[in-house]
């Protein structure tokens, strides 16, 4: 049981480029989050999904897109990277979005935007 | 905006010492809380939960207080030890929402002298 991953740990990105983050969990988990954290400030909600094929908006959801096509699997593109990106990208799933359900985080991709 | 935020950036102990971790939040109708441990280059570790209808909660060395009336959360943590130098986060649940999504604070960073 490995629980939440995410690929890939480590990535640099020049302006412009795009790129996919795969969060992936073996924990039959529905809701399923991302977020993101710069430093010396707690995380921030880009997109999330309630259920295969679905996703919502977060809080800071632009220049973001995601998709939930497997119900293990939460990808987060970047279609033309900024430096503002440039950030520690954090997965997140739960069985279900009701209190009392905590989330389990990946262990994070750091992304760097020249 | 509703935020959640924490009273000191860096609080620094003595091992072996108790240790409280402050959190105060905004919205009067957010009924889940949870304290998250981070530490350096890992993601957020769910520590412990408490619901609104609850006034403390007790775990493994860690204590949860909340006080609804001044919207003020703190985490206990008894005999400190050097394992427990980490950033840790308090989120919360927005009441109605049934999406799961938490609001994190910025973080308090615990540092544990030997």
């Amino acid at each position: 049981n490995a629980g939440v991953t995410q690929t890939p740990k480590f990535r640099v990105l020049k302006t412009g480029q795009s790129m996919t983050l795969l969060c992936a969990q073996d924990m039959n988990h529905e809701y399923m989050y991302w977020y993101r954290q710069d430093p010396g400030m707690g995380l921030r909600l880009i997109h999330y999904s309630v259920g295969e094929g679905t996703t919502a908006k977060g809080e800071v959801p632009d220049g973001y897109n995601v998709s939930r096509l497997k119900k293990q699997n939460f990808l987060l593109g970047l279609e033309s990277a900024a430096p503002s990106q440039t950030s520690v990208y954090f997965c997140a799933s739960s069985p279900r979005g009701r209190v009392g359900n905590e989330q389990f985080f990946g262990p994070g991709t750091r992304l760097t935007v020249l | 905006g509703e935020s959640v935020g924490l009273h000191l950036p860096t609080l620094s102990v003595q091992e072996g010492d108790n240790s409280i971790i402050n959190c105060a939040y905004s919205n009067s109708a957010s009924d889940y809380f949870i304290w998250y441990k981070q530490e350096s280059g890992k993601g957020p570790q769910f520590i412990i939960d408490i619901r609104s209808n609850m006034d403390k909660r007790q775990g493994q060395r860690v204590t949860v207080l909340l006080n609804k009336t001044v919207k003020h959360l703190s985490l206990q943590i008894a005999a400190t030890q050097p394992g427990d130098s980490a950033v840790y986060f308090c989120a919360e649940n927005m009441g109605s929402s049934n999406t799961g999504k938490l609001i994190f604070g910025q973080g308090t960073t615990l540092q544990v002298k030997p």
